[in-house]
């Protein structure tokens, strides 16, 4: 079973612009979580779609969104870009039935903002 | 916040068991006790889970005190592309999906 892809894998932006990633979940999830990571921070949670739906949000600002597609695929977009936003950029895909179930991740896109 | 305590870094030779402490003293019933690795610049890699009963697959063991307060992740013969950033995560069980929140991990180092 093919893993988590994120599309693309190294991106260069200028501060101002904005930017939209991609990400492809594995066959049959139905849940897909985003996360950045700077040295600084570490690993935080941005939000997370399940059916279209955004389901759970961190505490970013609202220059941070994304949406879900009806195939599951996912798409976040960063507006009016900042050099902190320079990161790598994480997707997770998982299984969304009750109970407990663990988030595979996506090889990551890494944003650099000048 | 993360809600685990972790040792910055270990050393461990290859072959050896490398075993990683994690402290989750506030740990609530309905939590599981989760790890992930990351290898440098890869996406966190699943490893292990598990509620109170010590659990086993073909990466790792997980070994869950009575308690509940701490657990031991086990590589049982470490080789170097053991090498990575080892997070400890206590996340809630529900009918939901409920967002990982990672420290900073122990920072395994597998030496020849």
């Amino acid at each position: 079973k093919a893993g988590v892809t994120q599309t693309p894998r190294y991106l260069i932006k200028t501060r101002g612009q904005q930017v939209t990633l991609s990400c492809s979940p594995i066959s049959g999830h139905r849940s897909v979580s985003w996360y950045q990571q700077t040295p600084g921070q570490g690993l935080q949670f941005l939000f997370e779609y399940f059916s279209e739906t955004q389901r759970n949000k961190g505490n970013f600002p609202g220059r941070f969104s994304g949406r879900q597609f009806s195939n599951s695929r996912s798409e976040m977009n960063v507006s009016t870009l900042e050099l902190g936003d320079s990161a790598l950029y994480l997707c997770a895909s998982s299984l969304d039935t009750s109970g407990v179930y663990e988030q595979y991740f996506g090889p990551g896109t890494r944003l650099t903002v000048t | 916040d993360a809600k685990t305590t972790q040792p910055p870094s270990m050393d461990c030779a290859e072959g050896r068991a490398a075993n990683l402490p994690c402290n989750h003293s506030t740990i609530s019933g309905n939590e599981y006790v989760y790890w992930y690795r990351q290898i440098h610049s890869q996406g966190p890699q699943y490893i292990i889970h598990g509620l109170k009963n010590n659990e086993t697959n073909e990466m790792a063991s997980l070994i869950i005190t009575e308690d509940r307060k701490s657990s031991t992740l086990i590589l049982p013969h470490a080789t170097l592309r053991d090498t990575a950033v080892y997070y400890c995560i206590v996340r809630v069980a529900n009918s939901g999906n409920t967002p990982l929140v990672f420290g900073k991990g122990t920072r395994l180092s597998v030496i020849a």
